[in-house]
Protein backbone atom coordinates (compact mmCIF):
# COMPACT_ATOMS: atom_id res chain seq x y z
CA UNK A 1 0.00 0.00 0.00
CA UNK A 2 1.37 3.61 -1.01
CA UNK A 3 1.99 5.82 1.95
CA UNK A 4 -0.30 8.54 -0.17
CA UNK A 5 -3.45 8.08 -2.42
CA UNK A 6 -4.62 9.94 -4.79
CA UNK A 7 -6.98 10.05 -7.45
CA UNK A 8 -5.20 10.56 -11.14
CA UNK A 9 -8.16 12.31 -12.87
CA UNK A 10 -8.43 13.25 -15.38
CA UNK A 11 -11.02 15.54 -13.46
CA UNK A 12 -12.43 17.88 -16.16
CA UNK A 13 -14.71 21.06 -14.71
CA UNK A 14 -16.73 24.63 -16.28
CA UNK A 15 -14.91 27.65 -15.64
CA UNK A 16 -16.25 28.88 -12.41
CA UNK A 17 -16.71 25.34 -10.80
CA UNK A 18 -15.71 24.89 -7.51
CA UNK A 19 -13.02 22.16 -7.71
CA UNK A 20 -12.82 19.59 -5.15
CA UNK A 21 -9.20 17.30 -4.71
CA UNK A 22 -8.58 14.78 -2.12
CA UNK A 23 -5.89 12.71 -0.87
CA UNK A 24 -5.63 10.03 1.81
CA UNK A 25 -2.29 8.82 3.69
CA UNK A 26 -2.13 6.03 6.16
CA UNK A 27 0.78 7.35 8.22
CA UNK A 28 -0.69 8.70 11.26
CA UNK A 29 2.87 10.48 12.25
CA UNK A 30 2.37 12.90 9.29
CA UNK A 31 1.94 16.32 10.73
CA UNK A 32 2.88 18.51 7.68
CA UNK A 33 0.44 18.69 4.76
CA UNK A 34 1.42 20.62 1.18
CA UNK A 35 -0.15 21.07 -2.14
CA UNK A 36 2.17 21.85 -5.13
CA UNK A 37 0.89 22.59 -8.60
CA UNK A 38 2.84 21.21 -11.68
CA UNK A 39 2.31 22.56 -15.27
CA UNK A 40 3.19 20.04 -18.39
CA UNK A 41 6.77 19.58 -18.12
CA UNK A 42 7.67 21.77 -15.10
CA UNK A 43 8.47 21.77 -11.50
CA UNK A 44 6.09 21.47 -9.26
CA UNK A 45 5.03 24.77 -7.02
CA UNK A 46 4.37 24.90 -3.95
CA UNK A 47 0.26 26.46 -3.70
CA UNK A 48 -0.64 25.55 0.44
CA UNK A 49 1.04 24.70 3.65
CA UNK A 50 -0.94 23.32 6.53
CA UNK A 51 0.57 21.84 9.84
CA UNK A 52 -1.91 19.47 11.71
CA UNK A 53 -5.74 19.77 11.53
CA UNK A 54 -7.85 22.41 10.76
CA UNK A 55 -8.50 24.76 7.82
CA UNK A 56 -6.39 27.49 5.73
CA UNK A 57 -7.24 29.58 3.03
CA UNK A 58 -5.73 31.74 0.38
CA UNK A 59 -7.38 33.92 -2.39
CA UNK A 60 -9.40 31.10 -4.09
CA UNK A 61 -7.43 27.91 -2.63
CA UNK A 62 -8.77 26.53 0.78
CA UNK A 63 -7.08 23.35 2.47
CA UNK A 64 -8.38 21.08 4.81
CA UNK A 65 -6.72 18.61 6.99
CA UNK A 66 -8.85 16.32 8.85
CA UNK A 67 -6.04 13.85 10.35
CA UNK A 68 -9.08 11.37 11.97
CA UNK A 69 -9.96 10.54 9.02
CA UNK A 70 -6.26 10.44 7.12
CA UNK A 71 -7.67 12.88 4.30
CA UNK A 72 -7.00 16.19 3.03
CA UNK A 73 -8.45 17.99 0.60
CA UNK A 74 -7.64 21.12 -1.49
CA UNK A 75 -10.74 23.69 -2.99
CA UNK A 76 -10.49 25.37 -5.66
CA UNK A 77 -13.10 28.57 -6.06
CA UNK A 78 -14.59 30.21 -9.58
CA UNK A 79 -12.08 27.75 -11.11
CA UNK A 80 -10.15 29.46 -14.33
CA UNK A 81 -8.58 27.81 -17.48
CA UNK A 82 -4.92 28.65 -16.35
CA UNK A 83 -5.69 26.28 -13.12
CA UNK A 84 -5.39 23.57 -15.25
CA UNK A 85 -3.12 21.80 -14.29
CA UNK A 86 -1.45 18.14 -12.53
CA UNK A 87 -2.36 18.78 -8.35
CA UNK A 88 -0.01 16.84 -5.98
CA UNK A 89 -0.43 16.71 -2.88
CA UNK A 90 2.77 15.87 0.09
CA UNK A 91 3.71 15.27 3.31
CA UNK A 92 5.96 14.62 5.61
CA UNK A 93 6.33 13.93 9.59
CA UNK A 94 7.93 16.14 12.27
CA UNK A 95 12.07 16.38 11.70
CA UNK A 96 12.25 14.15 9.03
CA UNK A 97 13.96 14.75 5.60
CA UNK A 98 11.23 12.74 3.68
CA UNK A 99 8.46 13.39 2.07
CA UNK A 100 6.22 11.64 0.74
CA UNK A 101 3.84 12.50 -2.50
CA UNK A 102 0.25 11.68 -4.46
CA UNK A 103 0.84 10.76 -7.59
CA UNK A 104 -1.03 13.88 -8.99
CA UNK A 105 -4.98 14.77 -10.12
CA UNK A 106 -5.10 16.03 -13.70
CA UNK A 107 -7.51 19.12 -13.51
CA UNK A 108 -8.83 20.39 -16.81
CA UNK A 109 -10.97 23.65 -16.38
CA UNK A 110 -13.22 24.35 -20.07
CA UNK A 111 -13.79 27.67 -20.72
CA UNK B 1 15.25 34.92 -11.60
CA UNK B 2 16.54 33.81 -8.26
CA UNK B 3 14.49 30.52 -8.26
CA UNK B 4 15.86 27.13 -8.31
CA UNK B 5 17.66 26.43 -11.41
CA UNK B 6 18.74 22.62 -13.72
CA UNK B 7 20.88 22.13 -16.29
CA UNK B 8 20.63 20.54 -18.55
CA UNK B 9 16.74 20.52 -19.06
CA UNK B 10 16.97 17.47 -21.36
CA UNK B 11 19.37 14.79 -22.02
CA UNK B 12 19.47 11.81 -24.78
CA UNK B 13 21.91 9.00 -24.12
CA UNK B 14 22.31 6.00 -24.64
CA UNK B 15 22.14 3.02 -22.65
CA UNK B 16 25.29 2.12 -20.71
CA UNK B 17 26.77 5.82 -20.90
CA UNK B 18 27.16 8.00 -17.54
CA UNK B 19 25.33 11.44 -17.03
CA UNK B 20 25.59 14.65 -14.78
CA UNK B 21 23.13 16.92 -13.92
CA UNK B 22 23.58 19.79 -11.87
CA UNK B 23 21.25 21.80 -9.72
CA UNK B 24 21.79 25.44 -8.36
CA UNK B 25 19.84 25.90 -5.23
CA UNK B 26 18.10 28.95 -3.69
CA UNK B 27 20.91 30.80 -2.46
CA UNK B 28 20.18 31.16 1.22
CA UNK B 29 18.52 27.54 1.23
CA UNK B 30 20.42 25.14 3.24
CA UNK B 31 18.58 21.97 2.36
CA UNK B 32 18.49 20.30 -0.75
CA UNK B 33 16.70 17.15 -2.72
CA UNK B 34 16.76 14.82 -5.72
CA UNK B 35 13.69 13.27 -6.93
CA UNK B 36 12.68 11.30 -9.84
CA UNK B 37 8.99 11.68 -11.36
CA UNK B 38 7.98 9.11 -13.93
CA UNK B 39 5.17 9.99 -16.10
CA UNK B 40 1.66 9.66 -14.15
CA UNK B 41 3.78 9.70 -10.66
CA UNK B 42 4.36 12.06 -8.04
CA UNK B 43 7.96 12.69 -7.37
CA UNK B 44 9.44 10.25 -5.25
CA UNK B 45 12.45 11.41 -2.94
CA UNK B 46 16.16 9.90 -3.45
CA UNK B 47 18.36 11.79 -1.20
CA UNK B 48 18.71 14.42 0.90
CA UNK B 49 21.70 17.31 1.50
CA UNK B 50 21.68 19.77 4.65
CA UNK B 51 24.42 22.10 3.48
CA UNK B 52 27.26 19.67 2.64
CA UNK B 53 26.68 16.61 4.33
CA UNK B 54 24.24 14.15 2.53
CA UNK B 55 21.76 13.02 5.36
CA UNK B 56 19.36 10.86 3.61
CA UNK B 57 19.74 8.08 0.86
CA UNK B 58 16.41 6.10 -0.83
CA UNK B 59 16.61 3.05 -1.54
CA UNK B 60 15.75 3.75 -4.77
CA UNK B 61 19.51 5.33 -5.13
CA UNK B 62 21.33 2.09 -6.50
CA UNK B 63 25.04 1.67 -6.38
CA UNK B 64 24.64 3.13 -9.83
CA UNK B 65 23.90 6.68 -8.58
CA UNK B 66 26.02 9.03 -6.66
CA UNK B 67 25.33 12.58 -5.53
CA UNK B 68 27.70 15.40 -4.29
CA UNK B 69 26.63 18.90 -2.81
CA UNK B 70 30.77 20.57 -2.58
CA UNK B 71 30.67 23.66 -0.11
CA UNK B 72 27.24 23.35 0.38
CA UNK B 73 26.34 24.88 -2.60
CA UNK B 74 24.82 23.62 -6.01
CA UNK B 75 24.41 19.86 -6.60
CA UNK B 76 25.36 16.98 -9.15
CA UNK B 77 23.11 13.82 -9.61
CA UNK B 78 25.65 11.45 -11.33
CA UNK B 79 23.94 8.19 -13.37
CA UNK B 80 26.54 5.65 -14.16
CA UNK B 81 25.56 2.81 -16.69
CA UNK B 82 22.57 4.16 -17.49
CA UNK B 83 19.06 2.08 -18.15
CA UNK B 84 16.48 2.34 -19.75
CA UNK B 85 14.25 2.26 -16.71
CA UNK B 86 16.03 5.30 -15.58
CA UNK B 87 14.58 7.48 -17.76
CA UNK B 88 12.40 9.57 -16.27
CA UNK B 89 12.43 14.01 -14.69
CA UNK B 90 14.94 14.44 -12.23
CA UNK B 91 13.89 16.97 -9.86
CA UNK B 92 15.52 19.53 -7.25
CA UNK B 93 14.52 21.42 -4.40
CA UNK B 94 15.32 23.19 -1.87
CA UNK B 95 14.35 24.80 1.12
CA UNK B 96 15.40 26.74 4.29
CA UNK B 97 14.86 26.66 8.21
CA UNK B 98 15.13 23.80 10.70
CA UNK B 99 11.39 23.40 11.08
CA UNK B 100 8.05 24.56 11.13
CA UNK B 101 6.22 26.09 7.58
CA UNK B 102 10.16 27.44 6.39
CA UNK B 103 11.38 23.90 6.63
CA UNK B 104 8.75 22.17 4.81
CA UNK B 105 8.05 24.64 2.22
CA UNK B 106 10.13 23.39 -0.78
CA UNK B 107 10.90 25.25 -4.03
CA UNK B 108 11.28 23.42 -7.40
CA UNK B 109 13.44 23.37 -9.70
CA UNK B 110 12.23 22.99 -13.61
CA UNK B 111 13.38 19.61 -13.90
CA UNK B 112 16.15 17.77 -16.06
CA UNK B 113 14.18 14.79 -18.03
CA UNK B 114 16.22 12.06 -19.15
CA UNK B 115 15.79 9.82 -21.49
CA UNK B 116 17.66 6.93 -22.29
CA UNK B 117 17.32 4.62 -25.61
Amino acid sequence: QKEVEQDPGPLSVPEGAIVSLNCTYSNSAFQYFMWYRQYSRKGPELLMYTYSSGNKEDGRFTAQVDKSSKYISLFIRDSQPSDSATYLCAMNRYNFNKFYFGSGTKLNVKP
Amino acid sequence: DTGVSQDPRHKITKRGQNVTFRCDPISEHNRLYWYRQTLGQGPEFLTYFQNEAQLEKSRLLSDRFSAERPKGSFSTLEIQRTEQGDSAMYLCASSTGTSGPSYNEQFFGPGTRLTVL
